[in-house]
């Protein structure tokens, strides 16, 4: 069964600093790769998917994500932190015809 | 019309009140959902329709009850609920059906729900 381990419960930046949240999966086959932001008292809004087509994935809001198959990794970044950023992101992934399985979550604050 | 739209915002009920969350998308979407979320958890699933059909029931206990009248509503019927159950319960939609796994879900605001 496949699942996604989240390293790090919480994340803190400085406005202006790189962003980097951390996604490693588990999947016996080729997965696809979410990463979700949830704003407070929001649901979640998509922010970018990894469905086979490039390994680099650009997102919504300045964020992209790699897939690295032989890390099993699906990391989050921004160059540059916003204030706005701050949020929970949840990393998911899914298999064949399954429902998304999402990791716990990291909450990320940006300090100003 | 982008947005999946959830009724009440905020819910409180008795153990022995009976309830209903209402869900509404106008995208056309072929599947949705309702899940759970704890504070400070992920969301978990709890039931995927699929052309109007249930599809998945995640072993939710049967004082939750789904029901699918069209293909643009999904309501979640709540009976002699307990408090462990407070949460805030998500609904989502997808365009295709049987929630084809490299899909976008599009997730409502939530019903935070609290039982007394």
């Amino acid at each position: 069964a496949q699942s996604v381990t989240q390293l790090g419960s919480h994340v803190s930046v400085s406005e202006g600093a790189l962003v980097l949240l951390r996604c490693n999966y588990s999947s016996s086959v080729p997965p696809y790769l979410f990463w979700y932001v949830q704003y407070p008292n929001q649901g979640l809004q998509l922010l970018l998917k990894y469905t086979s087509a490039a390994t680099l994935v650009k997102g919504i809001n300045g964020f992209e994500a790699e897939f690295k198959k032989s890390e099993t990794s699906f990391h989050l970044t921004k160059p540059s932190a916003h204030m706005s950023d701050a949020a929970e992101y949840f990393c998911a992934v899914s298999e064949g015809n399954t429902p998304l399985v999402f990791g716990k979550g990291t909450r990320l604050s940006v300090i100003a | 019309d982008t947005e999946v739209t959830q009724t009440p915002k905020h819910l409180v009920m008795g153990m022995t009140n009976k309830k209903s969350l209402k869900c509404e998308q106008h995208m056309g979407h072929r599947a949705m959902y309702w899940y759970k979320q704890k504070a400070k958890k992920p969301p978990e699933l709890m039931f995927v329709y699929s052309y109007e059909k249930l599809s998945i029931n995640e072993s939710v206990p049967s004082r939750f009850s789904p029901e699918c009248p069209n293909s643009s509503l999904l309501n979640l019927h709540l009976h002699a609920l307990q408090p462990e159950d407070s949460a805030l319960y998500l609904c989502a939609s997808s365009q295709g059906g049987q929630g084809a796994a490299n899909e976008k879900l599009f997730f409502g605001s939530g019903t935070q729900l609290s039982v007394l």
